[in-house]
């Protein structure tokens, strides 16, 4: 238990779509990073957001945005939906942006059709 | 080429065996994680290094910075070890957002 939740745990869209995932932090924890993992991969960076703001981010489109709240949940918003946004899409939180210790909600599945 | 590589990509092994996964990077550290994903996809965090050794259970890790270099050891390994074990490393100077994954080993444990 990471105490880290993310929802939904499954999602199936249509492409064109837009989506959006949660992530519900451990209390205190104001630094936040969400990944995506294809199939058979490793997860890749998508952004961070620390204390509200974006402070980082991979090599995504913009349709891939984000957003923070100060009660240490967050959102990962996905416009434009492609079917190789198909993948599983991991947040983990972190006390401080430097802090090395991550800790990894179980996920959420999202399939676009 | 990727900047993490694990190696074996799967792994099989009988029940009891002790097993070992390594993870080699190219890019300056400052800590090294090993993760584990179970079917359902939820990571959990087994260690972090960022010298020598670690135990924890069964479970031992190692790390070697001059050689950028570490390996995860589970003895007696039991079927409820079967997952993907990966491995993740923080860039040193950067922030939780600069963890770069290896793309994992699945280690099937057979009773």
């Amino acid at each position: 238990e990471t105490g880290v939740t993310q929802s939904p745990t499954h999602l199936i869209k249509t492409r064109g779509q837009q989506v959006t995932l949660r992530c519900s932090s451990q209390s205190g924890h104001n630094t936040v990073s969400w990944y995506q993992q294809a199939l058979g991969q490793g997860p890749q960076f998508i952004f961070q957001y620390y204390r509200e703001e974006e402070n980082g981010r991979g090599n995504f489109p913009p349709r891939f945005s984000g957003l923070q709240f100060p009660n240490y949940s967050s959102e990962l918003n996905v416009n434009a939906l492609e079917l190789d946004d198909s993948a599983l899409y991991l947040c983990a939180s972190s006390l401080e942006q430097g802090a090395s210790e991550a800790f990894f909600g179980q996920g959420t599945r999202l399939t676009v059709v | 080429k990727n900047e993490v590589e694990q190696s074996p990509q799967n792994l099989t092994a009988q029940e009891g065996e002790f097993i070992t996964i390594n993870c080699s990077y190219s890019v300056g550290i400052s800590a090294l994680h090993w993760l584990q994903q179970h079917p359902g996809g939820g990571i959990v965090s087994l260690f972090m290094l960022s010298s020598g050794k670690k135990k924890h259970g069964r479970l031992i890790a190692t790390i070697n910075i001059q050689e950028k270099h570490s390996s995860l050891h589970i003895t007696a390994s039991h079927p409820r070890d079967s997952a993907v074990y990966i491995c993740a490393v923080m860039r040193y100077g950067g922030s939780q957002g600069n963890l770069i994954f290896g793309k994992g080993t699945k280690l099937s444990v057979k009773p």
